[in-house]
């Protein structure tokens, strides 16, 4: 079956640090990549996606690749800041079949940031 | 601008209690699920639905019921409530293609004691 697999976590950095959380990933077909951020007592975010081999999906100085090749959507910040510490999931949607829809998440990757 | 509304927000149920958890949204979309939050194991999907009377089960579909009269609202039932039910729940709807993601909503607290 489908499934994600994320870095381990928690991630700690100081601000205006180089970000990335790995993302790799078991599907049949051709699905989705998403990437949700979780604040605090909120529910999840859509941040980014991609929808096909080699898109990048951007949003807030975040920015990741689908890359079929290893099966790896990772998600990179060039500058973080402590605003952006939060939870973040990696996820992917099947592209069909009985699965067609439902998303499947990584296990959550917890990132704070210190000033 | 709603969105995805859940009801409540916070939830106390003693053992062996019943109570409906409130999913509705105004998109029009057609897909709907209730996923739980648990620490370290991520998200889990306990029920879907592609559409209007149609539902299916899940990764951890056990303890829970739901049914889908309408494209709007996805209620979940718990029969009889269990300590391993303590958990955060979100809801989340998307058009059936999948590619646009879920809209979730803000989720319900519920402890079980």
């Amino acid at each position: 079956g489908d499934s994600v697999t994320q870095m381990e976590g928690p991630v700690t950095l100081s601000e205006e640090a180089f970000l990335t959380i790995n993302c790799t990933y078991t599907a049949t077909g051709y699905p989705s990549l998403f990437w949700y951020v979780q604040y605090p007592g909120e529910g999840l975010q859509l941040l980014l996606k991609a929808t096909k081999a080699d898109d990048k999906g951007s949003n807030k100085g975040f920015e990741a690749t689908y890359r079929k090749e290893t099966t790896s959507f990772h998600l990179e910040k060039g500058s973080v800041q402590v605003s952006d510490s939060a939870v973040y999931f990696c996820a992917l949607s099947s592209a069909g079949g009985t699965s067609y829809g439902k998303l499947t998440f990584g296990q959550g990757t917890i990132l704070t940031v210190h000033p | 601008n709603a969105g995805v509304t859940q009801t409540p927000k916070f939830q106390v149920l003693k053992t062996g209690q019943s109570m409906t958890l409130q999913c509705a949204q105004d998109m029009n979309h057609e897909y709907m699920s209730w996923y739980r939050q648990d620490p370290g194991m991520g998200l889990r999907l306990i029920h879907y639905s592609v559409g209007a009377g149609i539902t299916d089960q899940g990764e951890v579909p056990n303890g829970y019921n739901v049914s889908r009269s309408t494209t709007e609202d996805f209620p979940l039932r718990l029969l009889s409530a269990a300590p391993s039910q303590t958990s955060v729940y979100f809801c989340a709807s998307s058009q059936l293609q999948g590619t646009s993601g879920y809209t979730f909503g803000s989720g319900t607290r519920l402890t079980v004691v």
